[in-house]
């Protein structure tokens, strides 16, 4: 199986502050790499596919880059609807694998 | 607009069966592979399943292999999870989601809640 691990698991922040959150794969995933948002009590919400593409009706403040093993998530000034937790997901092979979470909360 | 609505979760007990359905509008069901994903109570994403447009194919995450059958029904626009021999450690709330063509979850329904307890 191959391994997601997310860096932080907690990131405290003020609303303007750019947050950057790294994903690492244990094995090469090219760039088959998903981006994805969750509130309390909500669903997860797609923000970024394929490493950097960025889904329909997302914010810009959003990017995604990196590929094989190493990926991050950036918000370049942070909004109060951004507090929430962040996952990352591996779909280069079943079996797919989301990492643990990054959870950004209010300084 | 795109809708995934799940249901038939609710309180099991070990070793009992569930269904669980998620009826899917606001896209072309038959294009689209279908997935299920769960996650625990405070606890983060799992992959559970995912069953193809044709329904031909099937994948398993290796925790609910041989318990779990995904399947679909293209005449009514839903995708199924028979839950059998269930276990404390499949408490969680159960999403289900479209796969888009180019691979990734892109709509998830709100889920619907499985708990296993005597």
């Amino acid at each position: 199986d191959i391994q997601m691990t997310q860096s932080p698991s907690t990131l405290s922040a003020s609303v303007g502050d750019r947050v950057t959150i790294t994903c690492r794969a244990s094995q090469s995933i090219s760039s088959w790499l998903a981006w994805y948002q969750q509130k309390p009590g909500k669903a997860p919400k797609l923000l970024i596919y394929k490493a950097s593409s960025l889904e329909s009706g997302v914010p810009s403040r959003f990017s995604g880059s990196g590929s094989g093993t190493e990926f991050t998530l950036t918000i370049s000034s942070l909004q109060p609807d951004d507090f929430a937790t962040y996952y990352c997901q591996q779909y280069k092979t079943y079996l797919w694998t989301f990492g643990q979470g990054t959870k950004v909360e209010i300084k | 607009e795109v809708q995934l609505v799940g249901s038939g979760g609710g309180l099991i007990q070990p070793g009992g069966s569930l269904r669980l359905s998620c009826a899917a509008s606001g896209f072309t069901f038959t294009s689209y592979a279908m997935s299920w994903v769960r996650q625990a109570p405070g606890k983060g994403l799992e992959w559970v399943s995912t069953i193809s447009d044709s329904g031909g194919s099937t994948y398993y995450a290796d925790s609910v292999k041989g318990r779990f059958t995904i399947s679909r029904d293209n005449s009514k626009n839903t995708v199924y999870l028979q839950m059998n021999s269930l276990r404390a450690e499949d408490t969680a709330i159960y999403y289900c989601a479209n796969k888009s063509p180019l691979e990734f979850l892109q709509h998830w329904g709100q889920g619907t809640l499985v708990t296993v307890s005597s």
